[in-house]
C-alpha cells in the first residue's frame, strides 16, 4: 500500500515563526501536492511538484514556499505564519504521466498560528 | 475554470436509509471525476472514479455514474451504515491541456449516520 506519512499531526506556532511541514512518500512517486483545507472551502492547491527541484504554484501560493531536494520528500515552508494560516495542511503523491488518475493523501497536520 | 459544486451539508441519516450526495461540474473537455471520502481524524482517500461519460464507479456499496448530458456525478448508496459517517468530497481532473495533474474539489458534504 501507498504511504504517505506528515511529521506532526497537530502544530501549534506563533506569529512570524518560520514552519517546515514535512511529507514522506514511500511508493516513487513522481508527483506530490500540498493543500489546505478549510472548512466550507474544500481543498484547495498550494504546490505541486513533478520530480526532484520542480515545482509549480497551484491555487493559493502568497505566503508559501515548497523544496523538494529528495523524490520521496516534500516540504511546505511558511516564512512568517500568520493566523490566517491556522489550517488543516494535507500533503498527497501520485504516479507521473498519463496515468496521474488518483492522488494518496496522509493524515494531514492541524496548524494552529497564534 | 473549471468547478465543482456539490450539495451542502450537513446530511443527517437513520442507519439503513439510503443516501444521495449532489455533485456537479464545469469544466472544458471530458475530464475524469472522483468520490474522495475522508473519516473523522484521517486523510482523503479514493472511494471511486468514472473517467469517461457514462461510466459507473463503484466501491464499498457506494456508486457513481458520469453523466455528460447533466454535468453531474451524484454519489448514491442505498443502505448507510453508521460507519459511513464521514465527509465526502467531489472531484475532477482535466484530462487535457497542461494542467491535466490538478485535482479541483468541491467543498465538501457532511454525513452523519445515527443507528
Amino acid at each position: 500500500d501507498v504511504k504517505v506519512t506528515q511529521s506532526s499531526r497537530y502544530l501549534v506556532k506563533r506569529t512570524g515563526e518560520k514552519v517546515f511541514l514535512e511529507c514522506v512518500q514511500d511508493m516513487d512517486h513522481e508527483n506530490m501536492f500540498w493543500y489546505r483545507q478549510d472548512p466550507g472551502l474544500g481543498l484547495r492547491l498550494i504546490y505541486f511538484s513533478y520530480d526532484v527541484k520542480m515545482k509549480e504554484k497551484g491555487d493559493i501560493p502568497e505566503g508559501y514556499s515548497v523544496s523538494r531536494e529528495k523524490k520521496e520528500r516534500f516540504s511546505l515552508i511558511l516564512e512568517s505564519a500568520s493566523t490566517n494560516q491556522t489550517s488543516m495542511y494535507l500533503c498527497a503523491s501520485s504516479l507521473g504521466g498519463a496515468t496521474s488518475y488518483e492522488q494518496y493523501f496522509g493524515p494531514g497536520t492541524r496548524l494552529t498560528v497564534t | 475554470g473549471n468547478s465543482v459544486t456539490q450539495m451542502e451539508g450537513p446530511v443527517t441519516l437513520s442507519e439503513e436509509a439510503f443516501l444521495t450526495i449532489n455533485c456537479t461540474y464545469t469544466a472544458t473537455g471530458y475530464p475524469s471525476l472522483f468520490w474522495y471520502v475522508q473519516y473523522p481524524g484521517e486523510g482523503l482517500q479514493l472511494l471511486l472514479k468514472a473517467t469517461k461519460a457514462d461510466d459507473k464507479g463503484s466501491n464499498k456499496g457506494f456508486e457513481a455514474t458520469y453523466r455528460k448530458e447533466t454535468t453531474s456525478f451524484h454519489l448514491e448508496k442505498g443502505s448507510v451504515q453508521v460507519s459511513d459517517s464521514a465527509v465526502y468530497f467531489c472531484a475532477l481532473r482535466p484530462n487535457s491541456g497542461g494542467s491535466n495533474y490538478k485535482l479541483t474539489f468541491g467543498k465538501g458534504t457532511l454525513l452523519t449516520v445515527n443507528p
